[in-house]
């Protein structure tokens, strides 16, 4: 079975460009949640998809958006970058029992976005 | 979202059990109370989950306390691998996976 994997590992973007970050869910997972973590903070909340539609959204502006496909698996893009978009992009699937609501999420290593 | 509190930091010895500790008064009777761990440079790591009995797993235990303000992690054996930063959350039964991370406890293991 493998993992929740993202890529790219590393990227530099320039301020005002735009970026897709990518990311495969678990096995069975359908369920995909994005979180940004800036240094020294906690993860915060993106959004999640549920079978390709957007299931819940945190406190990001419209220019975060994203995709899941029917394999599941997830991008997250990012208009107009700014400096403080700089962070580390964890994606996180889980999968969606029957009867059970509340799963463990399993998280990927991340993508670490710069922008200059 | 409903809110947690823990220690900014703990520092515990090698083999030694490891309580670490949360407060969450404003829980609602639905909320799940959920852990996670973070090693360095790496994702978030799940570690254990509960309503309100005790739970055991293989990482872990938690204990939760009758009224269900606050919880304890219970690491029965440091290890050299269990330094990281713990985070406990709380995750609504309705919807899946909107995890509201803190600050989270900065767990320190000397050998």
């Amino acid at each position: 079975e493998t993992g929740v994997t993202q890529s790219p590992t590393h990227l530099i973007k320039t301020r005002g460009q735009q970026v897709t970050l990518r990311c495969s869910s678990q096995s069975g997972h359908n369920t995909v949640s994005w979180y940004q973590q800036a240094l020294g903070q906690g993860p915060q909340f993106i959004f999640q998809y549920y079978r390709e539609e957007e299931n819940g959204r945190g406190n990001f502006p419209p220019r975060f958006s994203g995709l899941q496909f029917p394999n599941y698996s997830s991008e997250l893009n990012v208009n107009a970058l700014e400096l403080d978009d700089s962070a580390l992009y964890l994606c996180a699937s889980s999968p969606a029992r029957q009867g059970v609501r509340n799963t463990e999420a399993f998280f990927g290593q991340g993508t670490r976005l710069t922008v200059v | 979202d409903a809110k947690t509190t823990q220690p900014n930091s703990m520092e515990s010895n090698e083999e030694e059990p490891v309580h670490l500790p949360c407060n969450h008064s404003t829980i609602s009777g639905t909320d799940y109370i959920h852990w996670y761990r973070q090693l360095p440079s790496q994702g978030p790591e799940y570690v254990i989950h509960g309503l309100t009995s005790n739970v055991n797993n293989r990482m872990a235990s938690l204990a939760i306390a009758e009224d269900r303000k606050s919880s304890t992690l219970i690491l029965h054996r440091a290890t050299l691998r269990d330094a990281a930063v713990y985070y406990c959350i709380l995750a609504p039964f309705q919807g899946a996976q909107k995890l509201v991370f803190g600050q989270g406890t900065r767990l320190t293991i000397n050998p």
